[in-house]
């Protein structure tokens, strides 16, 4: 199984700064990395597919980076509305596996 | 819009088997250019996938819950179902169910349902 890791856990930002997760995998999982959003007593919601392709509806301050086992994503002018918790998820092998989280926090 | 409902019990005894529903309307399960997967979440922590089927019936399950597990789809019914048999405390979690893309990644989830392991 492969183990992604995120770090940091929690990051403790102010509306306006650029935020940067990261997200490594335990083995090369190529391109096929995802990243979500989940907001409390919501169900995550798909901002980045193949690390860096935006999903529908995304704002263009959500980009993603990466390959191989190291990944990135940057938030460039963090919102009101992004603090929240961002999982990543590779697809690139049985059984699929997620990250542990980080979380976006209000400084 | 696709959207996608769980449905079944909300306590489960120790032992027994844990049933769920995902209803999905706005796409139809038939259509087999996806595929439909669970995924758990125990409380304050993190996602962990359990399975997927395809319209065809075909499964992949977490090899950590294979033992356990049996997901089904229903195409008459729109909907796809989980089972998880002897279920213990550690079981309890919020469950969702997702359209899993080209069987990679999950654009479109439930709501979740809080299923609590309990006697």
């Amino acid at each position: 199984e492969i183990v992604m890791t995120q770090s940091p856990a929690t990051l403790s930002v102010s509306p306006g700064e650029r935020v940067t997760l990261s997200c490594r995998a335990s083995q090369s999982v190529s391109g096929n990395l995802a990243w979500y959003q989940q907001k409390p007593g919501q169900a995550p919601s798909l901002l980045i597919y193949g690390a860096s392709t935006r999903a529908t509806g995304i704002p263009a301050r959500f980009s993603g980076s990466g390959s191989g086992t190291e990944f990135t994503l940057t938030i460039s002018s963090l919102q009101s509305e992004d603090f929240a918790v961002y999982y990543c998820q590779q697809y690139n092998n049985w059984p699929r596996t997620f990250g542990q989280g980080t979380k976006v926090e209000i400084k | 819009q696709v959207q996608l409902q769980e449905s079944g019990p909300r306590l489960v005894k120790p032992s027994q088997t844990l049933s769920l529903t995902c209803t999905v309307s706005g796409d139809s399960i038939r259509s087999g250019t996806e595929y439909w997967s669970w995924i758990r979440q125990p409380a304050g922590q993190g996602l962990e996938w359990i399975g997927r089927v395809y319209t065809t019936g075909t499964t992949n399950y977490n090899p950590s819950l294979k033992s356990r597990v049996t997901i089904s789809v229903d195409t008459s019914k729109n909907h796809f179902s989980l089972k998880l048999s002897s279920v213990t405390a550690a079981d309890t979690a919020v469950y969702y169910c997702a359209k899993c893309v080209g069987g990679w990644y999950f654009d479109h989830w439930g709501q979740g349902t809080l299923v609590t392991v309990s006697s």
